[in-house]
């Protein structure tokens, strides 16, 4: 029973765009939301996080998104550039870290 | 950077062989991770530590086992390898295990292929 689910595996966008990664979550306890982003042969490294009490957290270009009702989570990457190619992996929090599958984005030149 | 080391790297073993994943950190953090890394499952838990000799399982605990003498020091055990433990495997710290406080820092992984 997968509680994290990245249903997009992939995503391809124009450098300087907007990229949005996507997360849903079945568990309404869960109390705390990060982001991951890996690079290959790497081990993931922390990017922003989101309390389940807030809907916005912004950092730079980086932006996450939650809208509790709907239990879904967004990372917002405004601009888009070629190093945010990578992995990113949505994960929620009780107790323990339960992770979704990743998306793997793709910045265009 | 997280000062977090994993070895081997890369292994290949056959299967009823036994594995040890070795995790070493710098950090001093209470608290360190195994997790496994698969296509089409993100990562999945295996096994944490909550401090010296305390340790607890995670969502695929079944076939591992681990160890912690050290602070500095997390084993991950595969006793008998099977082809289903082909993977990539993580370790990671954290200071106080609190996530709207704290974050896991990863090692670099460690890829184990079972024949």
């Amino acid at each position: 029973d997968q509680q994290v689910k990245q249903n997009s595996p992939s995503l391809s966008v124009q450098e300087g765009r907007i990229s949005i990664l996507n997360c849903d979550y079945t568990n309404s306890m869960f109390d705390y939301f990060l982001w991951y982003k890996k690079y290959p042969a790497e081990g993931p490294t922390f990017l922003i996080s989101i309390s389940s009490i807030k809907d916005k957290n912004e950092d730079g270009r980086f932006t996450v998104f939650l809208n509790k009702s709907a239990k879904h989570l967004s990372l917002h990457i405004v601009p888009s550039q070629p190093g945010d190619s990578a992995v990113y992996f949505c994960a929620a929090s009780l107790e323990k870290l339960t992770f979704g599958t990743g998306t793997r984005l793709t910045i265009i030149p | 950077d997280a000062g977090i080391t994993q070895s081997p790297r890369h292994k290949v073993t056959e299967t009823g062989t036994p594995v040890t994943l070795r995790c070493h950190q710098t950090e001093n953090h209470r608290y360190m991770y195994w997790y496994r890394q698969d296509p089409g499952h993100g990562l999945r838990l295996i096994h944490y530590s909550y401090g010296v000799k305390d340790t607890d399982k995670g969502e695929v605990s079944d076939g591992y086992s681990v160890s912690r003498s050290k602070t500095e020091d997390f084993l991950l055990t595969l006793e008998s390898a099977t082809s289903s433990q082909t993977s990539v495997y993580f370790c990671a710290i954290a200071e106080t295990g609190l996530f709207s406080t704290d974050t896991q820092y990863f090692g670099p992984g460690t890829r184990l292929t079972v024949l």
